[in-house]
């Protein structure tokens, strides 16, 4: 059973706008949600964390938003540039007390920025 | 330079023989991590070990086998037992809780 979830395949927007991007989990004892950004052969790279003690959390263009009763968290990005186009994974831990730092993702969301 | 390598990029084996992934970290981080991304799917978890001489079977570690002789390195190694080894592995580390360091990944491809 899939824990954290992706449930938008690909998102498509225009350059300057806002890009929303959805996760939605199911395993109530997670407290920490990570966001990864994943260009195509390579490695993700970590973009922005929060933890369950907040409801946002905010570097530069990218902001994550955490709903804890509705077990829902989006990232936001203002304004979206075309260099933002990658695969966006979801990850979230802490299932276990945080001690053994696994973290399970998402099936991930394609961004594409169009120019 | 600190970082995560992964060697080869590209991996071509035929079926029935064992391949070993590399992964190195000079990052001295304790935790390091296997995982393998297929097409639609999320990242899912085969090995991981959180300190050298130990380490644990993620969800998928059939078919796998890893050691940790040295904190730098956790080797993996694809047996013929795995029954869809073609994939992209990525490996990961980790120093602290929940934020993980991913290296370039190695696309494996068994025919």
């Amino acid at each position: 059973d899939q824990q954290v979830k992706q449930n938008s395949p690909s998102l498509s927007v225009q350059e300057g706008r806002i890009s929303i991007l959805n996760c939605d989990y199911t395993n109530s004892m997670f407290d920490y949600f990570l966001w990864y950004k994943k260009y195509p052969a390579e490695g993700p790279t970590f973009l922005i964390s929060i933890s369950s003690i907040k409801d946002k959390n905010e570097d530069g263009r990218f902001t994550v938003f955490l709903n804890k009763s509705a077990k829902h968290l989006s990232l936001h990005i203002v304004p979206s540039q075309p260099g933002d186009s990658a695969v966006y994974f979801c990850a979230a831990s802490g299932e276990e007390g945080g001690a053994t730092n696994k973290l399970i993702f998402g099936t991930g969301t394609l961004l594409a920025v169009q120019p | 330079d600190g970082g995560i390598t992964q060697s080869p990029k590209y991996l071509f084996r035929k079926e029935g023989q064992n391949v070993t992934l590399s992964c190195e970290q000079n990052l001295n981080h304790d935790a390091m991590y296997w995982y393998r991304q297929d097409p639609g799917q999320g990242l899912r978890l085969i090995y991981y070990s959180q300190i050298v001489n130990d380490f644990q079977k993620g969800d998928i570690a059939e078919g796998y086998s890893v050691s940790r002789e040295k904190k730098e390195s956790f080797p993996l190694t694809v047996t013929s037992a795995q029954k869809n080894p073609t994939a992209f592995y990525l490996c990961a580390s980790s120093n602290r809780p929940y934020e993980q360091y991913f290296g370039p990944g190695t696309r494996l491809t068994v025919t």
